[in-house]
């Protein structure tokens, strides 16, 4: 069974620093690419970026709001996919998915950017 | 940054009737390498969303073939042919032809 697990999500003050973590299990990892959404709680579904498969050039793309605030890499000798962010704002505030457009939507983890 | 406009925002059906939701693109989603990239997602209440159709019309495994998506360029549907209770939550249209990947606003779906 195709499983991605999300990890991390606490409140944080404006302008820190946090680290998401996702745990991918039931399929091939190293073939797939990962992306993160996010979704501030009652709201729409907003693509915050991606990084593709390493035979596909392991390059990442992200949303105009969070691009050089956020990093998104991938080990896949763990099985694992991460999200650096930096320099946070209230307006991060959200549930964080990581998912396979096409397969699969982690279970979420929420973060809150409030001081 | 491609626009995805759902229409209705909301429906309430009576069990085992059918749906209907509309989405529609700004630009057309058909790629070159001739798929094209519109995918729809359910998300029921309190849980994270779930892949109903991928490229237009392809169901993912284990999903009801009571839904069904069609459409071509900026045009889209997706349809349910007889509502059930579990269907309840909100729908979601997605492209991913272009960056940034955009959603459309979901349209919300209960039962009456």
């Amino acid at each position: 069974e195709v499983q991605l697990v999300e990890s991390g999500g606490v409140l944080v003050k404006p302008g820190g620093s946090l680290r998401l973590s996702c745990a991918a299990s039931g399929f091939t990892f190293s073939n797939a690419w990962m992306n993160w959404v996010r979704q501030v709680p009652g709201k729409g579904l907003e693509w915050v970026g991606r990084i593709k498969s390493k035979t596909d050039g392991g390059t990442t793309d992200y949303a105009a709001p969070v691009k050089g605030r956020f990093t998104i890499s991938r080990d896949d000798s763990k099985d694992m996919v991460y999200l650096q962010m930096n320099s946070l704002k209230t307006d991060d505030t959200a549930v964080y998915y990581c998912s396979i457009l096409r397969l699969k939507w982690g279970q979420g983890t929420l973060v809150t950017v409030s001081s | 940054d491609i626009v995805m406009t759902q229409t209705p925002l909301s429906l309430s059906v009576t069990p085992g009737q059918p749906a209907s939701i509309s989405c529609k693109s700004s630009q057309s989603l058909l790629h070159s390498d001739g798929k094209t990239y519109l995918y729809w997602y359910l998300q029921k209440p309190g849980q994270p969303p779930q892949v109903l159709i991928y490229e237009v019309s392809n169901r993912l495994s284990g999903v009801p073939d009571r839904f069904s998506g069609s459409g071509s360029g900026t045009d889209f549907t997706l349809k349910i042919s007889r509502v059930e209770a579990e269907d309840v939550g909100v729908y979601y249209c997605m492209q991913s032809i272009q960056l940034p990947l955009t959603f459309g606003g979901g349209t919300k779906v209960e039962i009456k």
